[in-house]
């Protein structure tokens, strides 16, 4: 079984404020997903990266890829209330039962006005 | 486009009672999945279909069955639920089994067993 694990399990910071969400495997992985989840909601993605150190900016969103595939991290800068949501990473592999997709356990992020 | 819709969102069964969640996408994918959702767990794949007929395992299927009839549909079925299949159920769809595509998400089913 192949783990993901994401740091921090919650995150409770000010508006304005950056902050750095990781997440870590010992396994290397295909591609890397990032996904927003909202209350009440499905996950939805936010990005994909595929290459060992990709480096993909989505607004104040930074998402980056480990060299050896096998961690990812997210950067937010300037986090706004409107940020706030659980931030789950997804690793992808080939085959077994887990699927296409190892999801990690999520990041929950309560930005404060 | 509706894109992936789940019914029902609420249910509370009795143990032992059965149900079946249906999840419907208009995307044409045939790439479908249905994970539980549990706190401090993540997302857990139960089952997921690579197209009409055709359905397998994920890493918690026990006590679910599935079914793809149709392409746009994925029925999860419960046959007799226990209070450890109380979470939430998300269905998600794919064009392709490739892991850097993106699966799309229902909204969830969240359902209580007592």
């Amino acid at each position: 079984t192949q783990l993901l694990e994401q740091s921090p399990q919650f995150l409770s910071i000010q508006e304005g404020e950056n902050l750095t969400v990781y997440c870590n495997s010992s396994s290397v992985f295909s591609s890397l997903q990032w996904y927003r989840q909202e209350p009440g909601e499905g996950p939805v993605l936010l990005v994909t990266v595929v290459t060992g150190g990709e480096v993909k900016k989505l607004k104040r969103l930074t998402f980056q890829f480990g060299d050896a595939r096998k961690d990812s991290s997210l950067h937010i800068t300037a986090a706004q209330p409107g940020d706030t949501g659980l931030y789950l990473c997804a690793g992808g592999y080939y085959g077994g039962s887990q699927g296409n997709l190892i999801f990690g356990k999520g990041t929950k992020l309560s930005v404060k006005p | 486009n509706a894109g992936v819709t789940q019914t029902p969102k609420f249910r509370v069964l009795k143990t032992g009672q059965s149900m079946t969640l249906l999840c419907a996408q208009d995307m044409n994918h045939e790439y479908m999945y249905w994970y539980r959702q549990d706190p401090g767990m993540g997302l857990r794949l139960i089952h997921y279909s690579v197209g009409e007929g055709t359905t397998a395992k994920g890493e918690v299927p026990d006590g679910y069955n599935v079914s793809r009839l149709k392409k746009q549909n994925f029925l999860l079925g419960l046959e007799s639920a226990a209070p450890s299949q109380t979470s939430v159920y998300f269905c998600a769809s794919s064009y392709s089994w490739d892991s850097y595509n993106e699966q799309f998400f229902g909204p969830g089913t969240r359902l209580t067993v007592l």
